[in-house]
This record gives C-alpha cells, sequence and structure tokens, in this order.
C-alpha cells in the first residue's frame, strides 16, 4: 500500500511569488491533514479535511494560504503571495475514519515539501 | 489549551546505552499521546501511542512509553540504543484525535 505522497519535496521561490504544494493521501483514507514546521519549532496544525469539506482551519495562518481538496481525493494547498516567514516544512497526513464520536485513529505522515521563500 | 514540551532538542547516547527522551503535556482532560520518529528525508512514522488503556505502552523497535498522569509526562525509552536510532523524534498530544499538538522534537544521536 503506498503510504502518503507529497509533492515537491522541495521548492525555492521569491517573496511575492506564488507556490502550490500537492498531497496525496492514501487511498480510501477519509481524512486530511496539514500541518508546518517552521525551523526549530514545533509541528502546527493547519487545517484538517473530512473527505472534501472542511471540518477545522483554524491552525491556517491568515487569507494568503488557500487549501483544497476537490473530490475528497488529493489536497492542494496554495500560498499566494508567499512571505519569508512562510518558509518551512508543509507536512500532509492522512487517517482512515473519522473520529468525531471519541477515540483516536493513527495519522500517517508524507515526507514534507520543504518551502523556501527568498 | 494542550501543549507539548520536549526536553532537550539534542540528545547523545553511546549504543548499547539507555535511550529517554523526555515529554510532558499540558491538558485539561485525559489526552491522547503519540510518539513519532523521522528519519533523514522520511515523514514521520508512528512509533508508539497511547488511548487510555494501559499505562505502559509498547511501540516499534523496541521502544515504550509510560504514561503517568501525576507527572503529566509521556517519557520515551529503549533499553539499548542501535545506530539506527539516530533520528528525530516528535512527541504529540490531542484530545479529538484530529487536531495534534507537537513537541519541537528532540534530535537522537547514537555514538559508536
Amino acid at each position: 500500500e503506498a503510504g502518503v505522497t507529497q509533492f515537491p519535496s522541495h521548492s525555492v521561490i521569491e517573496k511575492g511569488q506564488t507556490v502550490t504544494l500537492r498531497c496525496d493521501p492514501i487511498s480510501g483514507h477519509d481524512n486530511l491533514y496539514w500541518y508546518r514546521r517552521v525551523m526549530g519549532k514545533e509541528i502546527k496544525f493547519l487545517l484538517h479535511f473530512v473527505k472534501e469539506s472542511k471540518q477545522d482551519e483554524s491552525g491556517m495562518p491568515n487569507n494568503r494560504f488557500l487549501a483544497e481538496r476537490t473530490g475528497g481525493t488529493y489536497s492542494t494547498l496554495k500560498v499566494q503571495p508567499a512571505e519569508l516567514e512562510d518558509s518551512g516544512v508543509y507536512f500532509c497526513a492522512s487517517s482512515q475514519r473519522s473520529v468525531a464520536g471519541g477515540g483516536t485513529d493513527t495519522q500517517y505522515f508524507g515526507p514534507g515539501t520543504r518551502l523556501t521563500v527568498l | 489549551a494542550q501543549s507539548v514540551t520536549q526536553l532537550g532538542s539534542h540528545v547523545s547516547v553511546s549504543e548499547g546505552a539507555l535511550v529517554l527522551l523526555r515529554c510532558n503535556y499540558s491538558s485539561s482532560v485525559p489526552p491522547y499521546l503519540f510518539w513519532y520518529v523521522q528519519y533523514p528525508n522520511q515523514g514521520l512514522q508512528l512509533l508508539l501511542k497511547y488511548t487510555s488503556a494501559a499505562t505502559l505502552v509498547k511501540g516499534i523497535n523496541g521502544f515504550e512509553a509510560e504514561f503517568k498522569k501525576s507527572e503529566t509526562s509521556f517519557h520515551l525509552t529503549k533499553p539499548s540504543a542501535h545506530m539506527s536510532d539516530a533520528a528525530e523524534y516528535f512527541c504529540a498530544v490531542s484530545l479529538t484525535g484530529n487536531q495534534f499538538y507537537f513537541g519541537t522534537g528532540t534530535s537522537l544521536t547514537v555514538i559508536p
């Protein structure tokens, strides 16, 4: 079974440009999460999709970030326009079942996309 | 609000020595707790998780962690370090099972 994949693995852009990150979750996983790690700091939650719906986007930094999950399969995270502080590693994770009723399911993480904004 | 503190951003141990990576959490109610490991150029891999069953949790690769409510801790241990254990380790807490709160990570170096 293929794991969570992310593309690209690295991206270097200039301030003001646009970048789109892609995440392909494990097949059949309804839940998809985006996280970000700024260098030296903790991994921070950005948002959570259940299928194609945004369940929780409380961690999105500002309106320069737009996440989509058309058709409930892969997801994209667009940063427009990029700023210097957006540099970091963006992780995507997926899990199989909803945990609205309690309990927890393992989140499987991709290798991340390292974004550098110059 | 939940938070995680990992004491020691860098830990070095000799091969064969005990590995102890510390994690303390802050939560208003008993949380779910996780340890993930990241090897170079790979994604985070689940080592083990605590979900309110047994307080001593055994994970993969010989790691285990003990949930201590009185100390709000979930330290990760392994009796004997291998060279292949060199990686970055992350402790995480979650109340809902959806949004995870991670610590800043501990980089483990194993000295031959």
